[in-house]
């Protein structure tokens, strides 16, 4: 079956303790994105990657780091977490960067994360 | 300053009437403007898109229009069902593919 995976799905951490949240895509996808939800705001975007070991900021990046170094796998890193980071992610992925306009974006089931 | 708004946060309609909304922007020039369906704890899912130069698209029992004059878009869904209730967004692309920008959601209940 098609699909973004996320882990973990729920987490709750501490302030300063380093985390990653991995998204996986089996769609051979060259296109991902990360976003966050929260509420009254939308979905905002935080980085993204048009291919491997090619990466770029979003709208919100500060706090985040991202690697590409597999098609597959685009983990998003949060090396020092910080309680405004308290959201909910989704992992998004899209053939081809060039061609995503007129294909879709496929969205991953989200990770729920609380920082105290 | 650059602004993505949706007519409002909760709809309620009845079922087999046309739910209709709505998607404003400003200071913002897309190329297209998508919309998703997405329902509680999942992640969004694709509807429709459509193109700056498009005045209308349709898709089974959903019609999407685009008018960049007034920077808005109309989202309607015909002969609505209990089944279409979820929080539909509105997503603007604003460089072709790399860089998209979400509006917050409209929350559509469909009452039976």
């Amino acid at each position: 079956e098609a699909q973004v995976t996320q882990n973990p799905r729920y987490l709750i951490t501490v302030t300063g303790k380093k985390l990653t949240v991995t998204c996986s895509q089996n769609m051979n996808h060259e296109y991902m994105s990360w976003y966050r939800q929260d509420p009254g705001l939308g979905l905002r975007q935080i980085y993204y990657s048009m291919n491997v070991e090619v990466t770029d900021k979003g709208d919100v990046p500060e706090g985040y780091k991202v690697s590409r170094k597999e098609k597959r796998n685009f983990p998003l890193i949060l090396e020092s977490p910080s309680p405004n980071q308290t959201s909910l992610y989704f992992c998004a992925s899209s053939p081809n960067f060039a061609r995503i306009s007129t294909d879709t974006q496929y969205f991953g089931p989200g990770t729920r994360l609380t920082v105290l | 300053s650059q602004k993505i708004e949706q007519n409002s946060e909760a709809l309620n309609i009845q079922e087999g009437k046309t739910a209709t909304l709505t998607c404003n922007y400003t200071n913002y020039s897309p190329a297209y403007l998508q919309w998703y369906r997405q329902d509680p704890g999942r992640g969004p899912v694709f509807l429709l898109l459509i193109r700056e130069n498009e005045k209308e698209k349709r898709k089974e029992r959903l019609k999407v229009t685009f008018d960049t004059t007034l920077k808005q878009s109309l989202f309607h869904i015909t002969a609505s069902q209990p089944a279409d209730s979820a929080t539909y967004l509105c997503a603007l692309d604003l460089s072709y593919g790399q860089n998209f920008v979400f509006g917050p959601g409209t929350r559509l209940s469909v009452l039976p």
